[in-house]
């Protein structure tokens, strides 16, 4: 089994670019979640999927981000127009299984810079 | 905002010593993670406690939990240079789907 692939790993682009980053979660796995890592505030969840349904987008920070899951191989965090504070490393995982008691598995992350 | 937080934020030993890393919480959880992340790289799963539980090992980690004071504690022995990393907690509230919540995490240098 490959794991998390997240692509791609690094990405820089200019403030208010269109930024979509790209996670196929390991097979079989029928949950997600996107996190964001930054020096400031470490990981912070901003949406989770369970079979292929948005359960918990609290942590979306606004309206500029959004996620799909079109299906249990494939999902894409987007990020419209993008700005400076968005840089960050954006992680996403796969629970072994729906429910609380379960460990999750990440793929390596995207590190996204915005100038 | 992180349900965990982490103690002490950074620690250097050597090699050989053993690493003892906390962890404080503040709601009720279904369960407690432990995560490793190597620089650059994405997070590794160590370890799962139940709140039922209150000891659990793997290999060279000892997990300890105690939910009446909600703190639980991470303890590595024998350290080698290969254990440097970031290690972070990560907890399930009671009340939540299994939602992940992380704490700031502790770096821990291991020098030969």
């Amino acid at each position: 089994d490959a794991g998390v692939i997240q692509s791609p790993r690094h990405e820089v682009t200019e403030m208010g670019q269109e930024v979509t980053l790209r996670c196929k979660p390991i097979s079989g796995h029928n949950s997600l979640f996107w996190y964001r890592q930054t020096m400031m505030r470490g990981l912070e969840l901003l949406i989770y999927f369970n079979n292929n349904v948005p359960i918990d987008d609290s942590g979306m920070p606004e309206d500029r981000f959004s996620a799909k899951m079109p299906n249990a191989s494939f999902s894409t965090l987007k990020i419209q127009p993008s700005e400076p504070r968005d840089s960050a490393v954006y992680f996403c995982a796969s629970p072994r299984s729906p429910g609380v008691n379960t460990e999750a598995f990440f793929g390596q992350g995207t590190r996204l810079t915005v100038v | 905002s992180q349900q965990g937080e982490e103690d002490p934020q950074a620690l250097s030993i050597q090699e050989g010593e053993n690493a003892t890393m906390n962890c404080s919480y503040k709601t009720s959880i279904n369960n407690l993670q432990w995560y490793r992340q190597n620089s650059g790289r994405g997070l590794v799963h160590l370890i799962l406690i139940r709140s039922n539980e209150r000891e659990k090992h793997s290999g060279r980690l000892r997990v300890t939990l105690d939910t009446s004071k909600k703190s639980s504690s991470l303890l590595i022995t024998a350290s080698r240079a290969a254990d440097t990393a970031s290690y972070f907690c990560a907890t399930v509230a009671t009340d939540s789907w299994g939602k992940l919540q992380f704490g700031a995490g502790t770096q821990v240098v291991v020098t030969p």
